[in-house]
């Protein structure tokens, strides 16, 4: 019972290339995040989207952009990937308020050659 | 900015012993307090979670204590096993109403057979 979908498991993409990261959840859960996770830097925020056609920068917004056009779908663009960007991308969801856990994708491992 | 401070970053103990993961947030205002656990390759998943009007919880081999005064909290494992080796991370709610977590850098634990 995925309840949090990450269109891709694993991706290789070209430095350059605009690259799409979906994300899509089933629980009518308001709020949606993206997080890169890199060894020993822990999850860092990149996006983050309260509502639909809402979005808030994170910690590391540089080089990402974001979209929410329906509160089920939450997509992270690279507009020109770049090696640096070569990471594992987690995206996660929770209803909106103080006190709700997230629920997590299993992730896309981007590799940008 | 806010802040989760999580230590140890790596941790080591043979099976059957305890392990303690602990963690300081610097929001005052932070109200509830979840664990996740990361098994490789897959999903960080909530395995406990603890609010501020509770200072201890347990659910099985688990538990989470919280002090609020001294804002630290920390898991405690006990009897551990081999499928309890993962990374942890512990997390504050922070901000506004909208319900952001803010996640230490995480705990490697190995358990030795």
């Amino acid at each position: 019972d995925v309840k949090v979908t990450q269109s891709s498991r694993y991706l290789v993409k070209r430095t350059g290339e605009k690259v799409f990261l979906e994300c899509v959840q089933d629980m009518d859960h308001e709020n949606m995040f993206w997080y890169r996770q890199d060894p020993g830097l822990g999850l860092r925020l990149i996006y983050f989207s309260y509502d639909v056609k809402m979005k808030e920068k994170g910690d590391i917004p540089e080089g990402y952009s974001v979209s929410r056009e329906k509160k089920e779908r939450f997509s992270l663009i690279l507009e020109s990937a770049s090696t640096n960007q070569t990471s594992m991308y987690l995206c996660a969801s929770s209803l909106r308020g103080r006190g709700y856990g997230y629920t997590f994708g299993s992730g896309t491992r981007l590799t940008v050659v | 900015g806010e802040n989760v401070e999580q230590h140890p970053s790596t941790l080591s103990v043979q099976e059957g012993d305890s392990a303690v993961i602990k963690c300081t947030y610097s929001d005052s205002a932070s109200n509830y307090f979840p664990w996740y656990k990361q098994e490789l390759g897959k999903r960080p998943q909530l395995i406990i979670d603890i609010r501020s009007n509770v200072g201890e919880k347990k659910d099985q081999r688990i538990a989470v204590t919280l002090n609020k005064t001294a804002k630290h909290f920390s898991l405690h494992i006990t009897e551990t096993q081999p499928e309890d080796s993962a990374v942890y991370f512990c997390a504050a709610s922070w901000g506004g109403s909208q319900g952001n977590l803010i996640f230490g850098k995480g705990t490697k634990l190995s358990v030795k057979p």
